[in-house]
């Protein structure tokens, strides 16, 4: 089992929906869990850390679920900048940063 | 620019060749990674420092693999005897401590022909 799993995607929405992605992940020790997004040939970048509480960030939210060991993304109001490949990621003792294999949304006009 | 950056962007090499690649993370920044990514994945840890210090290498990291930091500045990660599997990205990652956010460099993209 991967540490990290995230859905396959691909995710194709129309401009204005709402879209969710689900991860889980596999050590139960894990402290520190992030969403970071990538765009086709760059390199990642931070999109939003996630609480224990939850979190929103604009049209971002963020969920941790530690007794399921799940997180999830919600993207409002898609715009057709939102198009990238997100990223889960998990941190277990503040250390190394594990990621899963990125969710790829597109959307279109 | 004081991002993370690394050299070379792009390496071809022939299978069996040795190759290195560096790594200057953003001054002060004490963390440094190194992930490969392929294809359609995500990145793969393959080992960090602390400051100086290696503190993890992955099972990825086989004994062809050889990364340092010597003066807690800039890294370099070195392959030797490159082959075809090796062919990859390899991004360098820095953060100011382990609870703050990891910058990415924009990567080296290794080719093993």
């Amino acid at each position: 089992r991967k540490e990290v799993e995230q859905d396959p995607g691909p995710f194709n929405v129309p401009e204005g929906a709402t879209v969710a992605f689900n991860c889980t992940y596999s050590n139960s020790a894990s402290q520190s869990f992030f969403w970071y997004r990538q765009d086709c040939r760059k390199e990642p970048k931070l999109l939003m850390s996630v609480y224990s509480s939850g979190n929103e960030d604009g049209r971002f939210t963020a969920q941790l679920n530690r007794a399921s060991q799940y997180i999830s993304l919600l993207i409002r109001d898609s715009k057709l900048s939102d198009s990238a490949t997100y990223l889960c990621v998990v941190s277990h003792n503040n250390n190394d940063m594990r990621f899963g294999a990125g969710t790829r949304l597109t959307v279109k006009p | 620019d004081t991002g993370v950056s690394q050299d070379p962007r792009h390496k071809i090499t022939k299978r069996g060749q040795n190759v290195t690649f560096r790594c200057d993370p953003i001054s002060e920044h004490n963390r440094l990674y190194w992930y490969r990514q392929t294809l359609g994945q995500g990145p793969e840890f393959l080992t960090y420092f602390q400051n100086e210090a290696q503190l993890e290498k992955s099972r990825l990291l086989s004994d062809r693999f050889s990364a340092e930091r010597p003066k807690g500045s800039f890294s370099t990660l070195e392959i030797q005897r490159t082959e075809q599997g090796d062919s990859a990205m390899y991004l360098c990652a820095s953060s100011f401590d382990r609870y703050s956010e990891a910058f990415f460099g924009q990567g080296t993209r290794l080719t093993v022909v």
